[in-house]
């Protein structure tokens, strides 16, 4: 199962609201999780389930979507926000991830 | 609190064998838990490897079935990758990774990773 993510890179301001895509080939149900990765840093889980916060994250992380198409949006951005967003299917083997949704300051 | 930690070498001969372990702290390798490896090419993006389970049962990609195995020892709470033939193209960071399962599966636990290089 592909997964593509977009934008491939997102300039924001502190305070935006951001929505990032992940579309799968083909449907994974809710099956889906979305990461925050920092350079030099260990993937971070953010939403679970598709739409499952985890414990610790902030309430300005949400997901949603189902099947083929989901959303990963930050309400109101924070300097810590900037960093590279990805998501993973679990699914169906081989678990696959998308390539990713640097987000930048503008 | 649960912690992984990948070591092994950082530098690996073309054709040869790169073996990495992931130290498990904190709990139980042994718990209801799929343990997966994760690699990462400079600058590019996550390839899920494979994954192992207490039972012994493991799932690879397909991709890389033929040269990897993944096992872990539940007496020294550790699970380890062994890949052979390596080439250029298995250079990347490696993370060691859990799977839990709450209302479904998913990846919520990741070790800090290593680099490791294959050159001659």
């Amino acid at each position: 199962i592909q997964l593509t993510q977009s934008p491939f890179s997102l300039s924001a301001s502190v305070g935006d609201r951001v929505t990032m895509t992940c579309r799968a080939s083909q449907g994974v149900g809710r099956s889906l999780a979305w990461y925050q990765q920092k350079p030099g840093k260990a993937p971070k889980l953010l939403i679970s389930i598709a739409s499952t916060l985890q414990s610790g994250v902030p309430s300005r992380f949400s997901g949603s979507g189902s099947g083929t198409d989901f959303t990963l949006t930050i309400s109101s951005l924070q300097p810590e926000d900037f960093a590279t967003y990805f998501c993973l299917q679990v699914d169906s083997y081989p678990y696959t991830f998308g390539q990713g949704t640097k987000l930048e300051i503008k | 609190q649960v912690r992984l930690q990948e070591s092994g070498p950082g530098l690996v001969k073309p054709s040869g064998t790169l073996s990495l372990t992931c130290d498990v702290s904190g709990g139980s390798i042994s718990g209801l838990n799929w343990w997966s490896w994760v690699r990462q090419p400079p600058g590019k993006g996550l390839e899920w490897m494979g994954e192992v389970y207490h039972s012994g049962g493991t799932n690879y990609n397909p991709s890389l079935r033929s040269r990897l195995t993944i096992s872990m020892d539940q007496s020294k709470n550790f699970f380890s990758l062994n890949l052979n033939s390596v080439t250029a193209a298995d250079t990347a960071v490696y993370f060691c990774a859990r799977s839990t399962h709450n209302s479904g599966w998913y990846i919520d636990l990741w070790g800090q990773g290593t680099l490791v290089s294959v050159s001659s």
